[in-house]
């Protein structure tokens, strides 16, 4: 079955920093694995995806994620963190080829101090 | 381009009362996913339909249910409310069968709360 673990709750980060917001799966086959932003009483907005090929893939708002098979990791990165960027990030899986199923991490708080 | 767009945005119910939550997916997409949020349990998989029909179901009671019209708009519907299937509900649409075939972008979802 197919799983995925965000292990921090919350993620501290300064303005300007670096951020990392972690993630770790458990597939058989090949993974298609996602990233999405939840900001307060909205809807889930995609970041990014990797679904074959490069292992660092570049999404939306200079986010970037680093996909390690070996690891059964996919990081979530920012070289430079900004206060806007403090929302809910969610890691999710892809079941298989054929289903848009999602199956979503527990979430992970990310707070950008100024 | 219009998003996917989730009907009602917020909305009360009594319990043992019914719900039907609409969701129209992108144009062109014809794959659409439930899911409901709560604090406690985080985001579960409900059903997923494609060309209406429903492909995949969670783990979720019978009271649960839902339809896909030709139009690819879907419905889903709660029946006998209880104060426990207070969450948001979130409906995604992606362009075909699976997730290597587009990205699965996320409505604003409905927020419903049982009293």
């Amino acid at each position: 079955a197919q799983s995925v673990a965000q292990p921090e709750d919350q993620v501290n980060v300064a303005e300007g920093n670096p951020l990392t917001v972690k993630c770790t799966y458990s597939v058989s086959g090949n993974p298609y694995l996602f990233w999405y932003v939840q900001y307060p009483n909205r809807g889930l907005q995609f970041l990014l995806k990797y679904i074959t090929g490069d292992n660092l893939v570049k999404g939306s708002y200079g986010f970037e994620a680093e996909f390690n098979k070996s690891q059964t990791s996919f990081h979530l990165k920012k070289p430079s963190a900004l206060v806007s960027d403090s929302a809910l990030y969610f890691c999710a899986v892809g079941g298989s080829s054929n289903t848009g199923k999602l199956i979503f991490g527990q979430g992970t708080t990310l707070q950008v101090k100024p | 381009k219009a998003g996917v767009t989730q009907t009602p945005r917020y909305l009360i119910k009594t319990r043992g009362q019914q719900v039907t939550l609409s969701c129209s997916p992108i144009s062109g997409h014809r794959s659409v996913s439930w899911y409901q949020q709560t604090p406690g349990q985080g985001l579960q998989f409900l059903f997923e339909y494609f060309s209406e029909t429903q492909r995949n179901k969670g783990n979720f009671p019978g009271r649960f249910s839902g339809r896909q019209f030709s139009n690819s708009r879907s419905e889903m519907n709660v029946s006998t409310l209880e104060l426990g299937d207070s969450a948001l509900y979130l409906c995604a649409s992606s362009l075909a069968a699976g997730p290597q075939d587009g990205t699965i972008y996320f409505g604003e979802g409905s927020w419903l709360t049982v009293v």
